[in-house]
């Protein structure tokens, strides 16, 4: 089955720019989505279709894909955007069509 | 405003059958395209996605469960049903239901999760 790779944890100061990698064998020619989850919550949906947000998602919240690899990028990061994130891709050519990868603790140092 | 939420037992013992519910609003399971998973995390770990059921009743399980996983859909009742068989205390996680739009390959909305710890 298709398998994404995240970093494990990311770190950054608080006004920087964090981005979290999702690699794939040639990711690029899928949808990737991300979510993020905060302690004791549900994953909310940060961006669909590789760089799309959905309503009430900051513009801090970005995404690209291309190649086997996929970004999510927050610009100006905040405290409260410390949280595990979580790439997804639709793999139409397995019998696991919704596959995650591991997730990134992002740290607000 | 769509909302999901599950229900179900909190405590299962080994070799159990365990039955969630998904109860929705704010969309219709009649509508064409949209459908409504299932996806757990044990704790501490990452996401898992284990079933989704389509407005036109085809079903998808994840490989590596769908021996023992059924769902089934009500839409006159707003209800997605997930049965697992077989608990077994790896099993324990929260799951999660959830909704998937009519245009996307992604959960959209959430449900807020329920615990199921399976022990003896």
């Amino acid at each position: 089955s298709y398998v994404l790779t995240q970093p494990p944890s990311v770190s950054v100061a608080p006004g920087q720019t964090a981005r979290i990698t999702c690699g794939g064998n040639n990711i690029g020619s899928k949808s990737v989505h991300w979510y993020q989850q905060k302690p004791g919550q549900a994953p909310v949906l940060v961006i669909y279709d590789d760089s799309d947000r959905p309503s009430g998602i900051p513009e801090r919240f970005s995404g690209s894909n291309s190649g086997n690899t996929a970004t999510l990028t927050i610009s100006r990061v905040k405290a409260g955007d410390e949280a595990d994130y979580y790439c997804q891709v639709w793999d139409s050519n397995s019998d696991h069509p919704w596959v995650f990868g591991g997730g990134t603790k992002l740290t607000v140092l | 405003q769509i909302t999901l939420k599950e229900s179900g037992p909190t405590l299962v013992k080994p070799t159990q059958t365990l039955t969630l519910t998904c109860t929705f609003s704010g969309f219709s399971l009649s509508t064409i395209g949209v459908g409504v998973g299932w996806i757990r995390q044990p704790p501490g770990k990452a996401l898992e996605w284990l079933a989704l059921i389509y407005w036109n009743d085809d079903k998808r399980y994840s490989p590596s469960l769908k021996s023992r996983l059924t769902i089934t859909k009500d839409t006159s009742k707003n209800q997605v049903v997930l049965t697992m068989t077989n608990m077994d205390p790896v099993d324990t996680a929260t799951y999660y239901c959830t909704h998937r739009p009519s245009s996307g390959w992604y959960a959209h909305y959430w449900g807020q999760g329920t615990l199921v710890t399976v022990s003896s």
